[in-house]
């Protein structure tokens, strides 16, 4: 079965960090890019990050360009992200997604997420 | 940055009636090199991760009803349930993915009437 679990959300202080992992499983985890997309409480889905098959090539949306960073071990089929100077506005779910093998970035597979919550 | 804007932000529809959404792009998302739209619809209810619906504007993922279809092109692009049922209640993302960042429509509510 393909499938793709998050972990390491939890409660953090601001400032503080967290790093999430995404354990994929059923597939060849090496031949795909992989995302992170979040939810806030109430609000809309949000792309955060993604990163290549070989983890040499990563995007960030601008929310979290130089506090975030994406990287993968391929020997592990382990996505994460770190995770650093984190803001009331990180709290949310974070899902790891996996792209449609056909070029498209559309995301046929998605994990149950893992929440984070950024407060005092 | 493009941004998706989707019409409306909330629907309420008859059990077996049709529902349509919109969504608009701020700038042409077909790549004219394949001439595809770079362009997906998800479903997503409360406690559930998002599930793909349509990719490439107008092609079902594998195991989606096809009451569910989408259609359009360039900018302009529409999902349409053709005969709502009780299970499609749930809010209703366009998302391209053209360039990074790949944005989302900030979501269409669907209720039942």
């Amino acid at each position: 079965e393909v499938q793709l679990v998050e972990s390491g959300g939890g409660l953090v202080q601001p400032g503080g960090s967290l790093r999430l992992s995404c354990a994929a499983s059923g597939f060849t985890f090496s031949s795909y890019w992989m995302h992170w997309v979040r939810q806030a409480p109430g609000k809309g889905l949000v792309w955060v990050s993604n990163i290549n098959r070989d983890g040499s090539t990563t995007n960030y949306a601008d929310s979290v360009k130089g506090r975030f960073t994406i990287s993968r071990d391929n020997a592990k089929n382990t996505l994460y992200l770190q995770m650093n100077s984190l803001g009331a506005e990180d709290t949310a779910v974070y899902y790891c997604a996996r792209p449609r093998g056909d070029g498209s970035g559309s995301w046929d597979v998605w994990g149950q997420g893992t929440t984070v919550t950024v407060s005092s | 940055d493009i941004v998706m804007t989707q019409s409306p932000d909330s629907l309420a529809v008859s059990l077996g009636e049709r529902a349509t959404i919109n969504c608009k792009s701020s700038q042409s998302i077909l790549y004219t090199s394949n001439n595809k739209n770079y362009l997906a619809w998800y479903q997503h209810k409360p406690g559930q991760p998002p599930k793909l619906l349509i990719y490439w504007a107008s092609t079902r993922e594998s195991g989606v009803p096809d009451r569910f279809s989408g259609s359009g092109s360039g900018t302009d692009f529409t999902l349409t349930i053709s005969s709502l049922q009780a299970e499609d209640v749930a809010v209703y993302y366009c998302q391209h993915y053209y360039s990074t960042p790949y944005t989302f429509g900030q979501g269409t509510k669907l209720e039942i009437k």
